[in-house]
């Protein structure tokens, strides 16, 4: 069964810094491109970056562009996304995403809250 | 960027009505579609995949139809827990993902 736990989420001042992880199971992590979509309180759902297979031609949102960065580690299946300079607007749940077979799967999500 | 539009915002429907939600695209998805419901405090939860496949799990009230730009979920007969948002999201174009802004279905 395919897995994916996001960790890392919480509060953090304007300015700061945050990194999500994403630990991914079932199914064979490193064969798979990665993404992380976002959804900010009582909004719809916005797409932010993603990661193919080898970890190169990474994609941002022109939202986070210059300040977010997306990783991965395949011997540890493990998903990263690095964010620096943080904006109140960045405020929100962020899940990691993959399509195995043609079927999306999601996490269930990290909170991401940033506040003074 | 190709957009997805969803309509309408709203629909109000009473429990064992049938419901039609459309999502449009501003260009050929070429049938790479998914539909989620999602309830407050909840993740998305996936229903419909590649325009017309059930989830594993999903009731047959739900169904997906369409192709290219224009698609269609169809909830045969409301049952009250079918009262959520739903978003449809494309995933044609790699690596940008788009989502449809959301149709709520409420109760009337």
């Amino acid at each position: 069964e395919v897995q994916l736990v996001e960790s890392g989420g919480g509060l953090v001042q304007p300015g700061g810094s945050l990194r999500l992880s994403c630990s991914a199971s079932g199914f064979s992590f490193s064969g798979y491109p990665m993404h992380w979509v976002r959804q900010p309180p009582g909004k719809g759902l916005e797409y932010v970056s993603a990661i193919p297979t080898n970890g190169r031609t990474t994609y941002y949102a022109d939202s986070v562009k210059g300040r977010f960065i997306i990783s991965r580690d395949n011997s540890k299946n493990t998903l990263f996304l690095q964010m620096s300079s943080l904006r109140i607007e960045d405020t929100g749940v962020y899940y990691c995403v993959t399509v195995v077979a043609a079927v999306p799967y999601w996490g269930q999500g990290a909170l991401v809250t940033v506040s003074s | 960027e190709i957009v997805l539009t969803q309509s309408p915002a709203t629909l109000s429907l009473s429990p064992g009505e049938r419901a039609t939600l459309s999502c449009r695209a501003s260009q050929s998805v070429n049938n790479y579609l998914a539909w989620y419901q999602q309830k407050p405090g909840q993740a998305p939860r996936l229903l419909i995949y590649d325009a017309s496949n059930r989830a594993t799990g999903i009731p047959a009230r739900f169904s997906g139809s369409g192709s290219g730009t224009d698609f269609t979920l169809t909830i045969s007969s409301l049952e009250p827990e079918d009262f959520a948002v739903y978003y449809c999201q494309q995933r044609s174009s790699w690596p940008s993902w788009t989502f449809g802004q959301g149709t709520r279905v409420e109760i009337k």
